[in-house]
Order: structure tokens, then sequence, then C-alpha cells
């Protein structure tokens, strides 16, 4: 069954800094790995899409990377905002049961 | 159109109350989720709609009855619900497996804010 975790589960940082965010997963068998954001009480809103054959995804201030062999993916964020204050959820489809699996998020907080 | 729609987006009902929370989508997506979460944790997989017919369901209790009428709406229907019910709920879709083996993102709606009183 596959498991993904996130580390660290919550970061405080100051505006501007640069970030990253870590993501594992067990089964390296993914097909892709999603990155999500989540504002407190809304839904889920995707922000970068990587496939098994990509190494990196970029949009904007955001860069995704993906090493399956080793069951690792980061999101990068650079130059920080209060506004990318929430959690962000990676996720990857369980080839088994054909859904996403979640890790247990980042909650990320940039002080102004 | 790009998004998934849920109606309502916040409900409050009794324990004896019958209610239903609606999702629609015009991707063209033939698999259609949903998933229930609570404060502070990950989204939990509920059930899986592919091609209209339900393939998954993670054990979830009776009184959770999902309903797709067809290729672009979800309907989850409560009845008898209890307090630990309360929670965000979470509709997705996607394109189907047999589809497309690999490039499938999933898209979520701002999901449901349900009480139970």
């Amino acid at each position: 069954k596959q498991e993904v975790t996130q580390i660290p589960a919550a970061l405080s940082v100051p505006e501007g800094e640069n970030l990253v965010l870590n993501c594992s997963f067990t089964d390296s068998a993914i097909y892709n790995l999603q990155w999500f954001r989540q504002d407190p009480g809304k839904g889920l809103t995707s922000l970068l899409l990587i496939q098994s054959s990509q190494r990196e995804q970029t949009s904007g201030r955001l860069n995704a990377s993906l090493d399956k062999s080793s069951g690792r993916s980061t999101l990068y964020i650079a130059a920080s905002q209060p506004g990318d204050s929430a959690t962000y959820l990676c996720a990857v489809p369980d080839t088994g049961r054909r859904a996403l699996t979640f890790g247990s998020g980042t909650r990320l907080q940039v002080q102004p | 159109d790009t998004e998934v729609t849920q109606t309502p987006k916040h409900l409050v009902m009794g324990m004896t109350n019958k209610k239903s929370l609606k999702c629609e989508q015009h991707m063209g997506h033939r698999a259609m989720y949903w998933y229930k979460q609570k404060a502070k944790k990950p989204p939990e997989l509920m059930f899986v709609y592919s091609y209209e017919k339900l393939s998954i369901n993670e054990s979830v209790p009776s009184r959770f009855s999902p309903e797709c009428p067809n290729s672009s709406l979800l309907n989850l229907h409560l009845h008898a619900l209890q307090p630990e019910d309360s929670a965000l709920y979470l509709c997705a879709s996607s394109q189907a497996r047999q589809e497309i083996k690999a490039n499938y993102g999933y898209t979520f709606g701002s999901g449901t804010r349900l009480t139970v009183v």
C-alpha cells in the first residue's frame, strides 16, 4: 500500500525567503505526482502535476522536482509572500485502488 | 470549463434529516470521487465512480449513499448522520485510467462544509 509522507509538518518563514517542501512515497511505481494548495476550510487547488517521465515542472515561483527511484519530490517556492500561507499537499495515484493517496501536508505561514 | 462545482457550500443538518450533496463537472472526465476531510487531516477516499459505475467503496457506512446519474453529475445522499460525520466533503474528477495510462491529474471542487447537530 502506498504511503506518502511530508516534511516538515509546519513551517513559518519571513516574507521573501526561498523554501523547500518535501514529499516522499514508498511505492516508486507511480504515474505522476500532484502538488495541491489548500486554504483553511477550502477545496484543493492543483499547483503542479509532474509526470513520472519528468524531472521537474515549473509554474511561476513554484518548481516541483521528482526523483522516482528514490521516492521523493520537492516543491520549491521562490521569494515567498504572505499570500502563499496555506497547507500544501502532495498526492500520488494509488495504482491499485486508482485514487489519490495524500501526504499529511505542510502548513506554511509566511510572515509579512 | 475546467472546474468541479459543489453545492451547497455549507450544510447544517440534524441527525434525523435526509440531505444530498451535489457535484458537477463538464470536463469530460469519466472518473469521479468523494473524499472526506477532517480538520488538519488529509482527504480520505470514500467512493470512486468510473464510467458511472461504483468501483470503490472504502467501507463507508451505509448512511452515506453515492449516486452517479450521468457522466457529469455525482451525488452523495446523507441520512441519519452522526455528529462525528461533520467534515469537509470534497468531490474530484479525473480521466479514467482506461483512457490514458499516465497523464491524468485530478481536479477538486471547493467542498461542502457539513455540520451534523
